[in-house]
């Protein structure tokens, strides 16, 4: 099993539309989470992080399950400018320190 | 200063050539970065730097050999590399790798590498 899974995509969305990503993580120790936005030929951005009461920031929603063992991002409203490649990010402890593993990201395309 | 600079954008060269990427912040991050990305793959980790000092290697080829002159530089020395190398290579920072709430990473905005 992968430690971190994406729901594979692409997703293709009219403008306004509602959607939502799941990302799951294998390793019940993990502590931060975050999800990252990546344009075509740019380099990732974060987007948010994620926190165990839910978080939200304009149209985006993220929420964390630990029991499930889940991250999820919500997008309400998509606009064109949505488009992209959205990553999730799981850190947890490692010999040394901390490991950071990204998912395969989800693509995300809205049409007008 | 909120960014990662990396340098060159862009890169070609012969797989007989030394080359090297270079990457600076000034955030006083303590851990930097370096992570290589194919088309339609997340990025994949490379190096980490902890406070100077190199502390992952991701089983690299030693083509690749990274160097960290001091808290603020990381540079990646490319030698005899493979047409198989040509990827987007990202250099990433974080404010304190022994606390995993400040281990955001911040990314350049990477070196694209073509490896004829």
């Amino acid at each position: 099993r992968k430690e971190v899974e994406q729901d594979p995509g692409p997703f293709n969305v009219p403008e306004g539309a509602t959607v939502a990503f799941n990302c799951t993580y294998s390793n019940s120790a993990s502590q931060s989470f975050f999800w990252y936005r990546q344009d075509c030929r740019k380099e990732p951005k974060l987007l948010m992080s994620v926190y165990s009461s839910g978080n939200e920031d304009g149209r985006f929603t993220a929420q964390l399950n630990r029991a499930s063992q889940y991250i999820s991002l919500l997008i309400r409203d998509s606009k064109l400018s949505d488009s992209a490649t959205y990553l999730c990010v799981v850190i947890f402890p490692d010999t040394g320190g901390f490991k950071t593993i990204f998912g395969a990201g989800t693509r995300l395309f809205v049409k007008a | 200063d909120t960014e990662v600079t990396q340098t060159p954008k862009h890169l070609v060269m012969g797989m007989t050539n030394k080359k090297s990427l270079k990457c600076e912040q000034h955030m006083g991050h303590r851990a930097m970065y370096w992570y290589k990305q194919k088309a339609k793959k997340p990025p994949e980790l490379m190096f980490v730097y902890s406070y100077e000092k190199l502390s992952i290697n991701e089983s690299v080829p030693s083509r690749f050999s990274p160097e960290c002159p001091n808290s603020s530089l990381l540079n990646l020395h490319l030698h005899a590399l493979q047409p198989e190398d040509s990827a987007l290579y990202l250099c990433a920072s974080s404010q304190d790798p022994n606390f995993s709430g400040a281990n955001v990473l911040t990314f350049g905005a990477g070196s694209r590498l073509t490896v004829l």
